[in-house]
């Protein structure tokens, strides 16, 4: 069973740019959040979409969006972007029910770098 | 009450030795306690997880132990080994957040040879 996938895994933007991520789910998953990792503030939670509604939003301001399509994948933007927002990006993958529902899986990450 | 403060920062053990890593949470609502393995450019990998109606749980040489009336719980890795250096994260979620994980803040391990 392959795992989450994301595309681009490395990518160099300018500030002001906007730029767009990709994610596959675990092949049955139906639950797709994002989260924000960087050495100063670590694992932070973005937001989570489920049959492509947003459920679940952390505190990041607008810039960042993101979107869930029919078949569960879903990609997150950010516009003008900003210095801060280098980071490795990562999303992750559940089932959204059943016993095993909290269980989420991360893919490997994009990894952002603003200059 | 949504912070899950974890310690050490860092740990370094030597081979065999038991690493010992603790969390400690406030929001009793939390139902859902992972632990995540992280090595370098990689994502979070999924090691092991526990809910508050379980006071230890085993898998391999893995051990979380919980102590709900303290809101802490603690990742033991038994005979560990250099493969074992790596990063780790304990994490919390709540029922109604579904996908919505708190994280600690880390803690790099490494097994010396």
């Amino acid at each position: 069973k392959a795992g989450v996938t994301q595309t681009p895994r490395y990518l160099i933007k300018t500030r002001g740019q906007q730029v767009t991520l990709s994610c596959s789910p675990i092949s049955g998953h139906r639950s797709v959040s994002w989260y924000q990792q960087t050495p100063g503030q670590g694992l932070q939670f973005l937001f989570e979409y489920f049959s492509e509604t947003q459920r679940n939003k952390g505190n990041f301001p607008g810039r960042f969006s993101g979107r869930q399509f029919s078949n569960s994948r879903s990609e997150m933007n950010v516009s003008t972007l900003e210095l801060g927002d280098s980071a490795l990006y990562l999303c992750a993958s559940s089932l959204a029910g059943g016993p095993s529902g909290n269980t989420i899986y991360f893919g490997e990450g994009s990894w952002l770098t603003v200059v | 009450q949504q912070q899950v403060k974890q310690s050490p920062q860092s740990l370094i053990v030597q081979k065999g030795g038991i690493p010992i890593i603790n969390c400690a949470y406030e929001n009793t609502a939390f139902d859902y306690f992972p632990w995540y393995q992280q090595f370098p450019g990689k994502g979070p990998a999924l090691l092991i997880a526990i809910r508050p109606d379980v006071s230890e749980k085993k898998e391999g040489r893995f051990t979380i132990s919980f102590n709900k009336s303290a809101k802490q719980f603690s990742l033991h890795i038994m005979d560990s080994q250099p493969g074992d250096s790596a990063t780790y994260f304990c994490a919390a979620s709540m029922p109604s957040n579904t996908g919505k994980l708190i994280f600690g803040q880390g803690t790099t391990l490494q097994v010396k040879p």
